[in-house]
Order: structure tokens, then sequence, then C-alpha cells
């Protein structure tokens, strides 16, 4: 099975700073793109961005950027400009197996400080 | 537009009996959907996948006769936990994909069983 790691399991970051969270997953198949996705403490999943395995260019979307190396399999999530409403649990994921079920990274905790 | 919405957002319950939770996909149909459980400040642990009209997939170590999963029509997949004890209380959440986006993926707000 799939295995995806975030290696920081807590991060703090100062407002109005940029916060790289690093994403790496352990499969060789190169077909599934990958996706971030931030759960503030009520529990729903707040999609972030997503970039196919296929596409030229790293995805962006606003603040959030994805800096994604296929060759070391890894996705990286960058945050500009960090707000307090930044602060959550972010997990990156990836599609894997039969009905493409996400298979989720171990998250990290990001506190957003004045 | 694809909205999943799921009830309850909270259950406490006693030992012993058990609980449901239905996903609703409002605005599409939702084909297949996914169950996943997570335990406070760990990551979201698939449980099990779910297609209309046919039985579940569980993952591995789920007890399929403890967590029934029912997809009846397109619309509406729900989650049986039966015989509840407290090791069950964990936050459960549903997805489902959304087409025509190939891989769009669409979660419910989740709900958050305690059992006493």
């Amino acid at each position: 099975a799939q295995k995806i790691t975030q290696t920081q399991p807590g991060m703090f970051v100062q407002e109005k700073e940029a916060v790289t969270l690093d994403c790496t997953y352990d499969t060789s198949d190169q077909s599934y793109g990958l996706f971030w996705y931030k759960q503030p403490s009520s529990g729903e999943m707040i999609f972030l961005i997503y970039q196919g395995s296929y596409d030229e260019q790293n995805a962006t979307e606003g603040r959030y950027s994805l800096n994604f190396q296929k060759a070391r399999k890894s996705a990286n999530l960058v945050i500009s400009a960090s707000q307090l409403g930044d602060s959550a649990m972010y997990f990156c994921a990836r599609p894997a197996g039969g009905g493409n079920k996400l298979t989720f990274g171990t998250g990290t905790q990001l506190k957003v400080e004045l | 537009g694809a909205v999943v919405s799921q009830h309850p957002s909270w259950v406490i319950c006693k030992s012993g009996t058990s609980v449901k939770i239905e996903c609703r996909s409002l605005d599409f149909q939702a084909t297949t959907m996914f169950w996943y459980r997570q335990f406070p400040k760990q990551s979201l642990m698939l449980m099990a996948t779910s297609n209309e009209g046919s039985k579940a997939t569980y993952e591995q170590g789920v007890e399929k006769d403890k967590f029934l999963i029912n997809h009846a029509s397109l619309t509406l997949s729900t989650l049986t936990v039966t015989s509840a004890h407290p090791e069950d209380s964990s936050f459960y959440i549903c997805s489902a994909r959304v087409p025509p986006v190939v891989y769009g993926y669409t979660f419910g707000s989740g709900t958050r069983l305690t059992v006493v």
C-alpha cells in the first residue's frame, strides 16, 4: 500500500512569513497527482491545491503553491504571507488503488504566530 | 456545487447501542463514497469504499460486521456503527468523487462520535 509521509508533525511560522510543508510518497506509480487539504479544528476538509502528475508547471492557487518533484517523489506546499487563519492541520493526499481512493499523509499541525 | 451533507455532526451514545451516520450528495450523483476514521491529531484512515448498489469494500483490519456501510442510492451512503464501544469514539468523515473532474473529491463535514 502506498505510504505518504509528512516529516513535520508541527510547524510554527510568524504572520506574513512564508512556510513550506513537506510531503513525500513512496510508490513508483507516477500516474497520479497530489492534493493538499487544510483541516481546521472544526474538522472539515478544505481543498487547497492539486497538481496532476503530468502537469509541467507547478500549481498555484492564490497564496498556495505546490513544489512537485516527481524524481524525488515529493510535493511540498508553500504558503506565502501566512495569516493567523492558516493555523490548522495540513494533509497531503494521493489517489491510489481501485476506485482511486485517497491515501492521506501523516499531517502537519501549523501554527501561525503574531 | 458538489456538496456532501453529513449528519449528525456529533453524537453521544451509550455503549452497546448502534449509531447511523448519513452522507448525502446534494447536487451530484455519488457512485462511490469513501468512509474515513480519524483519531485526535492523527491522519484520516480509510475504512471502506462503497459503490452504489453493491457491497462495500473494507480495508484490512476493519470489522465489516461492526461498521455496516450501505450505499442504496446514488445520493445516499450510510455508516452504522453497531454495538458501539468507547474505543469506537472517533471522528468519521465521508468523501465522494466529483464528476467530471477526474481526480476531484468532496468531503462531508464529519461526525464526532462519543461512546459512553
